[in-house]
């Protein structure tokens, strides 16, 4: 069975600071997708990566940043200099890699950015 | 493209009465995801249809839920009769066919209070 694991319930920073959220998971399968989404206080989901198991190379989209480690079975999810907007709540997904198939969520991290 | 979209955006509803929901997904995407959000259990699947056929609905909590998807275009959530327990945010989500499993897109959801 697949499982995703955010053992940060809730992360607060000052405003610049940069903060990592920790995403750990579990799967038999040997090929795979990772995702992350984020969630404003709007409440919609908003879609930020998509990452196959074969690509363990880091990536940067601006202030974002993703680390996955196939050997720690992690793929975690840096800001950098944090700003007020970036305050929601972070999901880390998984699914299968082969078709368009459903995402198993973790609980999510609250991220509160203060200015 | 307008994205997805769900009606009604807030329903509030007697124990008992029966509740439908409705999701519109992005043109030419051929997945279509139902997902419900609690704080007790987080965003957790439903059921999801490829083409139009439903592939997996062991995430259907009973008898009382039913999902539909008559064309491309449209889909339905029944709840009848309807529970306190149900009150939840339900997310609709589309997907593109293509290769590997792709990121899939969020509707605003669906705040359903059951009184």
């Amino acid at each position: 069975a697949q499982k995703v694991t955010q053992a940060q319930t809730e992360i607060s920073v000052v405003e610049k600071e940069d903060v990592t959220l920790d995403c750990v998971y579990e799967t038999r399968d040997t090929t795979y997708y990772l995702f992350w989404y984020k969630q404003p206080p709007s409440g919609e989901l908003v879609f930020l990566i998509r990452r196959n198991s074969f690509d363990e190379q880091n990536e940067i989209s601006g202030r974002y940043s993703w680390n996955f480690q196939k050997s720690t079975s992690s793929f975690n999810f840096t800001i950098t200099a944090s700003q007020v907007v970036d305050s929601a709540v972070y999901f880390c997904a998984l699914s299968e890699a082969w078709g368009n198939t459903p995402l198993v969520f973790g609980k999510g991290t609250r991220l509160s950015v203060i200015a | 493209d307008a994205g997805v979209i769900q009606s009604p955006r807030h329903e509030v509803t007697e124990m008992g009465q029966e509740v439908t929901l409705r999701c519109k997904p992005i043109s030419g995407h051929n997945s279509l995801f139902w997902y419900r959000q609690t704080m007790m259990r987080g965003l957790e699947l439903l059921i999801y249809f490829n083409n139009n056929v439903p592939i997996d609905d062991s995430g259907m909590p009973e008898d009382r839920f039913s999902a539909k998807m008559p064309n491309a275009s449209f889909s339905t959530l029944k709840i009848q009769p309807s529970e306190p327990r149900d009150s939840a945010v339900y997310f609709c989500a589309s997907s593109p066919a293509g290769q590997g499993n792709n990121e899939q897109f969020f509707g605003p959801g669906t705040r359903l209070t059951v009184l």
